[in-house]
Parts: C-alpha cells; structure tokens; sequence
C-alpha cells in the first residue's frame, strides 16, 4: 500500500516558537501534497498544499518545504499560538488518482501559552 | 461555492442496530465522493469512495457498505453494528485541490 509516514506522533511547543512536522512518502507519481488542520470534534480543514515544482510555500505563518530527492515535505508553523493546537495531517496524491488522497497517521500539536 | 452536508452530528446505537449516514454536496456536479473513519486520536482510514451514481469502491473488508444514489449524495450503511464500528465518520468531496471535509458524525455502539 503506498504509504505516508508522518512524525512526530505529538508535539509540545512553547507559544513563540516554531512547530515542525514532517512526512516522507514513497511514491514517486504523487503530485500534490496537502497539509490539514484538525480541531477536536470538526472534520479536516485544508490549510496548504504544495506542488513538486516548487521547494517551498508560504501562507502567513505556515510555510511547506518540499524535497523531491528525499521524498519528504514538512510543515513550518513560526510563531505558534495556541490556537493551532490542532492535529495536523499531511496527505498525498497523484493527478491519475484524481482527488484520492493518502493520509499521514496525523500529529497533535499542543502549543503551551 | 461548494458546501457539503452531513447529519446526524452525534449518534448512539446499540450493538446489533442498523446504520444509515448520510451526506449531501450543494455546489458541485460529478463529485468525488468519500467516506472515512477516524478512531480517537488516530489517522483517517478511507472505507468507501465513488466517482459517480453507483460507482462504489471499497477499500476495508468490514461491516459497513455504502451507496451513491444521486449525484451528490452519499450514504454510509450497516445491518448490523458491532462495537468496533464505533468512532469518527467524515465525509469528503474531491475536488482540484483535495479533499473537503463534512463536519463528522461521532457514532457510539453501545
């Protein structure tokens, strides 16, 4: 099964700091690589996504940086709140497979005031 | 702009009862649709997706089924509940730039 792994399974930041989390993939075809933010009892919202062409993306806080040699992306939340404490979900999919996505197991972030 | 819809928000069923969820998609036409259950605090497990009216494919053996019987709505069924049918159903539409997420049903069997 093509598969993504995403870690760490839970982090603990201090309000201020900065939130990583990464993903690595295996397929090579996957093209479009998405991040969701989840809060408790609320279906997944998008929050960013990437595409291969480009090695990173920035909206407001929330920045991806893509590595198409290693297979991985990761997630970069600078200044962090506690308001995005969230669990967070990467995902990814390819153009053949339409709108299918295959999910990374998810982080809690907790960020501390 | 598109918009889904999915109902009930909470349910509690005894084990042994059947299931009927369902999911509504305003905005969009041919949707990708898509069923997937989270289980407290893990990852999302796709159950069921369907590219059109009838058009069902599942990806987990298990005790639900589902069906497509317009083009943008989407029932998640059971005859019988187990316990293990328990946790989070989220239904989704597939569009351009991923997935859009329904706001959950959080089923209990009891």
């Amino acid at each position: 099964q093509q598969q993504v792994k995403q870690s760490p399974q839970s982090l603990i930041v201090q309000k201020g700091g900065i939130s990583i989390i990464n993903c690595a993939y295996e397929n090579t075809a996957f093209d479009y690589f998405p991040w969701y933010q989840q809060f408790p009892g609320k279906g997944p919202a998008l929050l960013i996504a990437i595409r291969p062409d480009v090695s990173e993306k920035k909206e407001g806080r929330f920045t991806i940086s893509f590595n198409k040699s290693a297979k991985q992306f990761s997630l970069h939340i600078m200044d962090s709140q506690p308001g995005d404490s969230a669990t967070y979900f990467c995902a990814a999919s390819k153009e053949t497979s339409g709108s299918r996505l295959t999910f990374g197991e998810g982080t809690q972030l907790t960020v501390n005031p | 702009s598109q918009t889904i819809h999915q109902w009930p928000a909470t349910l509690v069923q005894p084990v042994g009862s059947p299931l009927s969820l369902e999911c509504t998609v305003e905005g969009t036409s041919n949707p990708n649709l898509y069923w997937y259950r989270q289980a407290a605090g893990r990852g999302l497990q796709l159950l069921f997706y369907s590219v059109g009216i009838g058009q069902i494919s599942s990806e987990v053996p298990q005790n639900l089924s589902a069906s497509r019987p317009q083009d943008r709505q989407f029932i998640l069924s059971s005859k019988k509940l187990l316990l293990s049918d328990s946790g989070f159903y989220l239904c989704a539409w597939g569009g351009v730039e991923g997935n859009t997420f329904g706001s959950g049903t959080r089923l209990t069997v009891v």
